[in-house]
């Protein structure tokens, strides 16, 4: 098994450009989030999905937009860059929907920059 | 909202010594309570994690204690050695749906 994917590792953007974080796993799992986090601080929920066809927002999620068509793929589209937005983002995924409690496995990241 | 408060933020601790990272979640329905390890460039793995109806739950070196009465949880790291250097996250389930939420983290850093 690959585990949790993430494309691509490194990106640089202008202010105002658009573009997708491509998130996929093989393990089957229900449950995929994305997080991003910076430096000096904890991870934070952006959106999340508890299975194909059902997405919600997490804590910071403004500016994001996302959509579980399979069971396997969570990309996370960015609508308008800004520089706020230069983070390393991780993509999770975990087997239940039990109300969060179960081990979530990472993706290697994507280190985002917006000039 | 919902929040998880970590401390300290960074520690610095002897090799072979014991290492203690305290949190306090503020969900009292929270169940369940992981900690991870991230090392530097790389992404968070979890290293134990416990279950509100168990008070203590160890794995080698590592050990997780839980006081839901107090609202909060610690990881014991004995026998500290060099790879036991790198930030070390803890999370607390809320009630109401399907989040984790997050500390802030923990920097270990092992002297030799």
């Amino acid at each position: 098994n690959a585990g949790v994917t993430q494309t691509p590792k490194f990106q640089v953007l202008k202010t105002g450009q658009s573009m997708t974080l491509q998130c996929a796993q093989d393990m089957n799992h229900e449950y995929m989030s994305w997080y991003r986090q910076d430096p000096g601080m904890g991870l934070r929920l952006i959106h999340y999905s508890v299975g194909a066809g059902i997405t919600d927002q997490g804590e910071v999620p403004n500016g994001y937009n996302v959509s579980r068509s399979t069971t396997e793929d969570f990309p996370l589209r960015l609508l308008s860059a800004a520089p706020s937005q230069t983070s390393v983002y991780f993509c999770a995924s975990s087997y239940g929907v039990a109300r969060g409690g179960d081990t979530q496995y990472f993706g290697p990241g994507t280190r985002l920059t917006v000039l | 909202g919902e929040n998880v408060e970590q401390h300290p933020s960074t520690l610095s601790v002897q090799e072979g010594d014991s290492a203690v990272i305290k949190c306090t979640y503020s969900d009292s329905a929270s169940n369940y309570f992981p900690w991870y390890k991230q090392e530097l460039g790389k992404r968070p793995q979890l290293i134990i994690d416990i279950r509100s109806n168990v008070g203590e739950k160890k794995d080698q070196r590592i050990a997780v204690t839980l006081n839901k009465t107090a609202k909060h949880f610690s990881l014991h790291i004995t026998e500290t050695q060099p790879e036991d250097s790198a930030v070390y996250f803890c999370a607390a389930s809320i009630s109401s749906n399907y989040q984790l939420i997050w500390g802030a983290g923990t920097k270990l850093i092992i002297k030799p």
